[in-house]
């Protein structure tokens, strides 16, 4: 079993729609990362958070510490939101998940 | 500021050739990584650096050398490439080691 694990795998959307994606880890973490992988390959940084909840823009992450569980919500989804999200969580190093590819189509 | 750099793009060599993929930074960060990326499994560290002069293997060193001469710069070299190698690789740059990530566009590497 992965220690972390992120779901759905692939997720289709209408623009327009409400996103969650879940992430799940089994070993204790300081911080988990949330990334953006763009179709032409690049990775961006999303988020980073330890506790609570973050916004930028149509983005929110939230993390419960005590279930292990992060998620990523889009809102107001946009065919731009295409790309794979990854999610990674920090022990004494990085652990990425696999990712979950989002298409959103207009 | 140009961010992180990498080169080449893309690259395809012979089993048995050697090569150096180029990683630069310009963000004055001490903490640099090398990862790579394989289909259906996450990002796994190969090295990493603390500062000039300091580097330490990560979850699949073999294979591949690393050195850190300078703050700025972050070669990978491939000792005598394997189909096995055949993947993305990423180099990233942070504040601190666990910190906001910032990763390079990366480089295709195809080992025939």
């Amino acid at each position: 079993k992965n220690e972390v694990e992120q779901s759905p795998q692939n997720l289709t959307a209408q623009e327009g729609e409400f996103i969650t994606i879940n992430c799940s880890y089994s070993v204790g973490i300081s911080a988990l990362h949330w990334l953006q992988q763009h179709p032409g390959g690049g990775i961006v940084s999303l988020f980073m958070l330890s506790s609570g909840k973050k916004k930028h823009g149509r983005l929110i992450a939230t993390i419960n510490i005590q279930e292990k569980h992060s998620s990523l919500h889009i809102t107001a989804s946009h065919p731009r939101d295409s790309a794979v999200y990854i999610c990674a969580a920090n022990t004494d190093k990085l652990i990425f998940g696999t990712g979950t590819r989002l298409q959103v189509f207009p | 500021n140009a961010g992180v750099t990498q080169t080449p793009k893309f690259q395809v060599l012979k089993t048995g050739q050697s090569m150096t993929l180029q990683c630069a930074q310009d963000m004055n960060h001490e903490y640099m990584s090398w990862y790579r990326q394989d289909p259906g499994m996450g990002l796994r560290l190969i090295h990493y650096s603390v500062g000039a002069g300091i580097t330490d293997q990560g979850e699949v060193p073999n294979g591949y050398n690393v050195s850190r001469s300078t703050t700025e710069d972050f070669p990978l070299r491939l000792l005598s490439a394997a189909p096995s190698q055949t993947s993305v690789y990423f180099c990233a740059s942070s504040y601190t080691r666990l910190g906001t990530q910032y990763f390079g566009p990366g480089t295709r590497l195809l080992v025939l």
